[in-house]
């Protein structure tokens, strides 16, 4: 079965500092991988996907992330964290038809 | 450009109602899909239709139906609501185009007691 974990439920950064969300995959085959970024009372909003090519994908809102075959990563990053990125983002993966498995969500705060 | 629209947004039902969550989208897309969110569990896919006319069961499609009549339209319906549907209900869709995005409704916060 094909699945993605977030070890981390929340990630706390102090605005102006680089941010990381973790995640990682257990894939058979190719990973078609997301990252979706949802905000209190919205639905989810596509950031950014690797399916192949450069490891270092870059996204919306100045996120990018990184794949990582060997360690089977596919963190998210961005170099300075801004207090209207406080949300809750999911790893996920496509498993065909682009129907999603997601991992559990990492909650992620920035302070002013 | 309203994208994928669910109706309702909040509903309180009691346990062995009925009822139907309707989703619409305008982007032509030929799959969608209907999630629930539930703390600490992500998103799990209830069913999803690659098609009008046809549907497919997902991870967790127990005690839901579905149907797709008309490609912009995903129906859910619970036949008789339990406690444990209690969730937050996504709708979305997305093209055929292989490893494209799927877009989101907005949710549907369902409250059975």
């Amino acid at each position: 079965a094909q699945s993605v974990a977030q070890p981390e439920d929340q990630v706390n950064v102090a605005e102006g500092n680089p941010l990381t969300v973790k995640c990682t995959y257990s894939v058979s085959g190719n990973p078609y991988l997301f990252w979706y970024v949802q905000y209190p009372n919205r639905g989810l909003q596509f950031l950014l996907k690797y399916i192949t090519g450069d490891n270092l994908v870059k996204g919306s809102y100045g996120f990018e992330a990184e794949f990582n075959k060997s360690q089977t990563s596919f963190h998210l990053k961005k170099p300075s964290a801004l207090v209207s990125d406080s949300a809750l983002y999911f790893c996920a993966v496509n498993t065909g038809f682009q129907k999603l498995v997601f991992g559990t969500g990492t909650r992620l705060l920035v302070s002013p | 450009n309203a994208g994928v629209t669910q109706t309702p947004k909040f509903r309180v039902l009691k346990t062995g109602q009925s009822m139907t969550l309707l989703c619409a989208q305008d982007m032509n897309h030929e799959y969608m899909y209907w999630y629930r969110q539930d703390p600490g569990m992500g998103l799990r896919l209830i069913h999803y239709s690659v098609g009008e006319g046809t549907t497919a069961k997902g991870e967790v499609p127990d005690g839901y139906n579905v149907s797709r009549l008309k490609k912009q339209n995903f129906l859910l319906g619970l036949e008789s609501a339990a406690p444990s549907q209690t969730s937050v209900y996504f709708c979305a869709s997305s093209s055929l185009r292989e490893n494209t995005e799927a877009f989101f409704g907005q949710g549907t916060r369902l409250t059975v007691v």
